[in-house]
């Protein structure tokens, strides 16, 4: 079975600086989706971010990007030019691209943006 | 409608009754996925429909958990002889396929006293 370890519990930045969320993943597979989820308290998870494990390219959104390490099963988060709106719980996951698979999630890192 | 709605945002229901949680997927969405998201953990599978059939339920607890899907649109998922270890928000969301990315709704967070 798949797992994802996320093993900061908890981070904090400054405003406007740069922060590095950690996520490594266990899995046989070759073909696969990770994903960064953001989860404000109103507990709706919001993407953040996707990447297909098949694109060496590092997916970026505006301040999010990714490091994917493929053979390190390693995938973080990059926010750069941190934002108060940016504080909530951040929620790395993993799907399987072979047949009907559900989401598999990590447990989380409370992000705090100090002002 | 815009989002995937559930309800009720909240319940508090004492130990042995039963309790149903209601999900509304997007519309045209034919993938909808039920989680249960313990206080300090992440999101974990509880089942999920392809249409109206139950795909997988690998993920329901035990028996007295069910969900259904009767029209492939709203999911209601019951809970019977709820004990305190139910105690979790549950979260639904829905894809327009099982490929695809799944927008969640905000939960019903389920208080068992």
């Amino acid at each position: 079975a798949q797992t994802v370890t996320q093993s900061q519990p908890e981070m904090s930045v400054q405003e406007a600086e740069t922060v590095t969320l950690s996520c490594t993943y266990d899995t046989s597979e070759s073909d696969y989706y990770l994903f960064w989820y953001k989860q404000p308290p109103s507990r709706q998870m919001i993407l953040v971010i996707r990447q297909e494990a098949y694109k060496q390219q590092n997916a970026t959104e505006n301040r999010f990007s990714v490091n994917f390490q493929k053979a390190a099963k390693s995938f973080s988060l990059k926010i750069s030019d941190s934002q108060l709106g940016d504080a909530a719980m951040y929620f790395c996951a993993y799907r399987s691209n072979s047949g009907n698979t559900p989401l598999v999630f990590g447990k989380g890192t409370r992000l705090s943006v100090i002002a | 409608g815009a989002g995937v709605s559930q309800t009720p945002s909240n319940k508090v229901t004492e130990k042995g009754k039963y309790v149903e949680l209601r999900c509304d997927p997007i519309s045209g969405h034919t993938a909808l996925y039920w989680y249960r998201q313990s206080l300090g953990q992440g999101p974990e599978f509880l089942i999920y429909f392809q249409g109206t059939g139950a795909a997988d339920d690998s993920g329901l607890p035990n028996d007295r958990f069910f969900a259904v899907r009767p029209e492939g649109s709203v999911s209601t998922l019951k809970i019977q002889r709820t004990e305190r270890g139910d105690s979790a928000v549950y979260l639904c969301a829905s894809s327009f396929s099982l490929s695809t990315e799944a927008f969640f709704g905000q939960g019903t967070r389920l208080t068992v006293v």
